[in-house]
């Protein structure tokens, strides 16, 4: 069974703390994504990534940054984790122009920052 | 770049009856992919039922069936005979046609539909 691991289900972490959430698919995919989730909001896309060491940014960058340096690990790094990051963060992955098959995500990690 | 719309934060239904979901999307693109999500307590995203614009009918899985308004960039879900285990919150999301790269989707801001038994 294909699948994307996060590697925890929940989180808390301090103000000012360095917090890295990571993400593993084994599925060979090219594209990796993370998005934060909040209430009302849906979805928000903060980096992708299409190939080892590359990464585009998507919507909300900022207070962000990954890291890829194995094609199927994806990091989401939190340089200084501030309250306002306390959120749901899931991670997908895909072939790149896979069209209709969509999307694989992650079970989702819930940072909690203090 | 390309917005979607889900203008129904949440909805409530009784077990057995059907409810439809509203999406409207805007887009300059002619060729995309549309999708609904589902996201349950447990928070595993399930892929639902999907759509290629291009193609007129619309798709059908099980009790899932969707309305597809290409012109009005409408999509809906509709979920017939409703059951305790179909509660959760549910995104429409859009998908640009691209042949190579990275294609992110964009995500509706969901709606929770809640099962009365």
């Amino acid at each position: 069974d294909v699948k994307v691991t996060q590697s925890s289900r929940y989180l808390v972490k301090r103000t000012g703390e360095k917090v890295f959430l990571e993400c593993v698919q084994d599925m060979d995919h090219e594209n990796m994504f993370w998005y934060r989730q909040d209430p009302g909001l849906g979805l928000r896309l903060i980096y992708f990534s299409y190939d080892v060491k590359m990464k585009e940014k998507g919507d909300i960058p900022e207070g962000y940054s990954v890291s890829r340096e194995k094609k199927e690990r994806f990091s989401l790094i939190l340089e200084s984790a501030s309250t306002n990051q306390t959120s749901m963060y899931l991670c997908a992955s895909s072939y790149p122009g896979s069209g209709l098959v969509g999307y694989t995500f992650g079970s989702g990690t819930r940072l909690t920052v203090v | 770049a390309q917005t979607v719309t889900q203008s129904q934060p949440e909805m409530s239904v009784q077990e057995a009856e059907t409810v439809t979901l509203s999406c409207t999307y805007d887009t300059s693109e002619s060729d995309y992919y549309l999708f609904w999500y589902k996201q349950p307590p447990s928070r595993q995203m399930i892929l639902v039922i999907r759509q290629e614009a291009y193609k007129q009918q619309n798709a059908t899985e099980n009790r899932f069936s969707v309305n597809f308004q290409k012109a009005a960039k409408s999509f809906s879900l509709k979920i017939s005979d409703s059951q305790l285990g179909d509660a959760a919150m549910y995104f429409c999301a859009y998908r640009t046609y691209s042949g190579g790269g990275a294609d992110g989707l964009t995500f509706g801001k969901g709606t929770h539909l809640i099962i009365q038994p």
